[in-house]
């Protein structure tokens, strides 16, 4: 099967600029996470989604950063406007629910490296 | 706040050692699972073990859980230079409203050398 797909791989732009992140999960994967992986720290989740549902997005920084899940399927992340600190490598990830909620392991793509000036 | 812990930080050892890694976290959860990433690349899923497990096998990699110690180690036996990476583990806290929302921790840098 196809894995998690995103775009673009680098990014690079000015602070307060806006930036968008796109992600593809693996086909039948009901729920889709957005991670922030800083370097040389672990992937912190930003955003859960449940089909076109949120689950949990109480580690998203609202003010700046917002992402939809249209239909179910592809996802965008979008932040607007973008800090310094918010350079970090942005991974999607994707499970499946044929066997329940829980107890499902977490498929990755490769992750978008923004850095910002 | 970061869930997970592992320890250590970092790891050299030679091809064809045995490399541990651990884990130790704060509350009480659903399962835990090692992911592996290598060098910009994303994660990889390893190994899930349940909290009614307490070891879990699959190749070469073995994964125990103590419950009562709120811990878990990660070995890899007879290592390889391709199992140069970082290991993470990561939490699915009991209680949660979020199914499957995983807490990672910082991470090992595992280097085997040839």
């Amino acid at each position: 099967e196809a894995g998690v797909a995103q775009s673009p791989r680098y990014k690079i732009i000015e602070k307060r600029q806006s930036v968008a992140f796109w992600c593809n999960p693996i086909s039948g994967h009901a729920t889709l996470y957005w991670y922030q992986q800083i370097l040389g720290q672990g992937p912190k989740l930003l955003i859960q989604f449940q089909n076109n549902g949120v689950v949990d997005d109480s580690q998203l920084p609202k003010d700046r950063f917002s992402a939809e899940r249209l239909k179910g399927v592809d996802s965008t992340l979008k932040i607007q406007p973008a800090k310094l600190e918010d350079s970090a490598v942005y991974l999607c990830a994707s499970s499946s629910d044929r066997l329940g909620p829980r107890h499902q392991p977490q498929h990755f793509g490769d992750g978008t490296r923004l850095s910002i000036l | 706040s970061q869930q997970g812990e592992e320890d250590p930080q970092a790891l050299s050892i030679q091809e064809g050692e045995n490399a541990t890694m651990n884990c130790s976290y704060k509350t009480s959860i659903n399962n835990l699972q090692w992911y592996r990433q290598n060098s910009g690349r994303g994660l990889v899923h390893l190994i899930l073990i349940r909290s009614n497990e307490r070891e879990k096998h699959s190749g070469r990699l073995r994964v125990t859980l103590d419950t009562s110690k709120k811990s878990s180690s990660l070995l890899i036996t007879a290592s390889r230079a391709a199992d140069t990476a970082s290991y993470f583990c990561a939490t699915d806290a009991a209680g949660g409203t979020s199914y499957g929302k995983l807490t990672f921790g910082q991470g090992t840098i595992l280097t085997v050398h040839p």
